[in-house]
């Protein structure tokens, strides 16, 4: 059963680099779609973006300017990065697995628990 | 504010039905089919429930289904059950925006 775990800083300062990585476990990368999803407080899910294990990404188009996510397949890992954080960026990042489903496109099939990001000074 | 619109709580008694809906535009749920629900209970992460508007993944109960009607997608709860207490949100894909989230419904059960 595929495991994903995220990890990274839990609190950063305003214009600091936020940086996670999602390690999964029990499965490979191969033909799927490996997502960043963020929650700020009391708000709702927010899509950031996703790339393929081939390493071809898209992203949400608010955040296309900032954001980048890469995957090493030899780690088993996918990565974000969202530089200049402001208290704005203060969310719950998840990372998910997006599958192709029986001509229904692609769903979130696989998440991880969540991590807590705080940007304060 | 999300892209998409959930009511904040939806209630029910054991054995009811229930239904969450999921109101977007016609850049997403109306244009698209396919939205997806997912189930998460505090501290847990996501489930998926519902793909491509009304399709179960393996494993998940018959008590879930799905449909839509022009911007607005719906969840269905048959047969209440104390363990389906949890809350629920709908996504849609979105075109050029990739994809869109709603608030989420708090489900009770009384």
């Amino acid at each position: 059963q595929v495991q994903l775990q995220e990890s990274g800083p839990g609190l950063l300062k305003p214009s600091e680099t936020l940086s996670l990585t999602c390690t999964v476990s029990g499965g490979s990368l191969s033909r799927s779609y490996w997502s960043w999803i963020r929650q700020p407080p009391g708000k709702g899910l927010e899509w950031i973006g996703y790339i393929y294990y081939t390493g071809g990404a898209s992203y949400n188009p608010s955040l296309k300017s900032r954001v980048t996510i890469s995957v090493d397949t030899s780690k088993n890992q996918f990565s974000l990065k969202l530089p200049s954080v402001t208290a704005a960026d203060t969310a719950v990042y998840y990372c998910a697995r997006a599958s192709y489903y029986d001509s229904s496109g692609y769903s979130f099939d696989c998440w991880g628990q969540g991590t807590l990001v705080t940007v304060s000074s | 504010q999300s892209a998409l619109t959930q009511p904040a709580s939806v209630s029910g008694s054991p054995g009811q039905s229930i239904t969450i809906s999921c109101t977007g535009s016609s850049s997403d749920v109306g244009n698209y089919n396919l939205v997806s629900w997912y189930q998460q209970h505090p501290g847990k992460a996501p489930k998926l429930m519902i793909y491509g508007g009304s399709k179960r993944p393996s494993g998940v109960s018959d008590r879930f289904s799905g449909s839509k009607s022009g911007n607005t997608a719906s969840l269905t709860i048959s047969g209440l059950q104390a363990e389906d207490e949890a809350d629920y949100f709908c996504c849609s894909y979105a075109g050029a925006s990739g994809y869109v989230f709603a608030a989420g419904t708090k489900v009770t059960v009384l």
